[in-house]
């Protein structure tokens, strides 16, 4: 069974440093893996989709990176700002369906 | 505009009372899916359907119910079966071909009074 953990669960920076979030699964044999924006109490937003044979993926200040033999993907954004403020899931895509991390809470202090 | 749609945004029920919630899209997505998000823990698959007229259990489908009769329809209904039926619910449809990218409808918040 594919497990998805994704550290630390909750993150403050101040304002424009630069965010990493890590992921890792245990079964390699994903199709892809994809990033997820979530701001409270409403639906995920897709950020990036990386599949199994790119290294990463990139979309303005995000950038996914992808190493499948170690399961693990990290998300970095570049110059932080307050509207990035929300949680951030990471989800790889075996068999039928997508598993999902319990995802990294940001807070970008003004 | 394209998009997935879902009603209500809130619904409140009684115990032993069935409810059904709605999921609409017009992303001519063949695959459609229902997650259930409880606070601190990530998204559980409930059901998911790759085509009309066809669908199958997720991890936790018991207490809960689906009909696929319409590419861009799966409502999902929440039984009385259901223990602990409070949560947030989440729609999703993907992108068929190479690509597999998922996308979700704002949700409905359940609440069993």
């Amino acid at each position: 069974k594919q497990e998805v953990t994704q550290i630390p669960a909750a993150l403050s920076v101040p304002e424009g440093e630069n965010l990493v979030l890590n992921c890792s699964f245990t079964d390699s044999a994903i199709y892809n893996l994809q990033w997820f924006r979530q701001d409270p109490g409403k639906g995920l937003t897709s950020l990036l989709l990386i599949q199994s044979s790119q290294r990463e993926q990139t979309s303005g200040r995000l950038n996914a990176s992808l190493d499948k033999s170690s399961g693990r993907s990290t998300l970095y954004i570049a110059a932080s700002q307050p509207g990035d403020s929300a949680t951030y899931l990471c989800a790889v895509w075996g068999d039928y369906k997508l598993s999902f991390g319990a995802g990294t809470t940001v807070t970008v202090r003004a | 505009d394209g998009g997935i749609t879902q009603s209500p945004k809130y619904l409140f029920r009684k115990e032993g009372q069935n409810v059904t919630l709605s999921c609409e899209q017009n992303l001519n997505h063949d695959a459609m899916y229902w997650y259930r998000q409880d606070p601190g823990q990530g998204l559980r698959l409930i059901y998911y359907s790759q085509i009309v007229n066809d669908f199958q259990k997720g991890d936790i489908a018991e207490g809960y119910s689906v009909s696929r009769e319409k590419k861009e329809s799966f409502p999902l209904t929440v039984t009385s079966a259901q223990k602990n039926p409070t949560a947030f619910y989440l729609c999703a449809s993907r992108t068929s071909g190479g690509g597999n990218e998922q996308f979700f409808g704002p949700g409905t918040r359940l609440t069993v009074l």
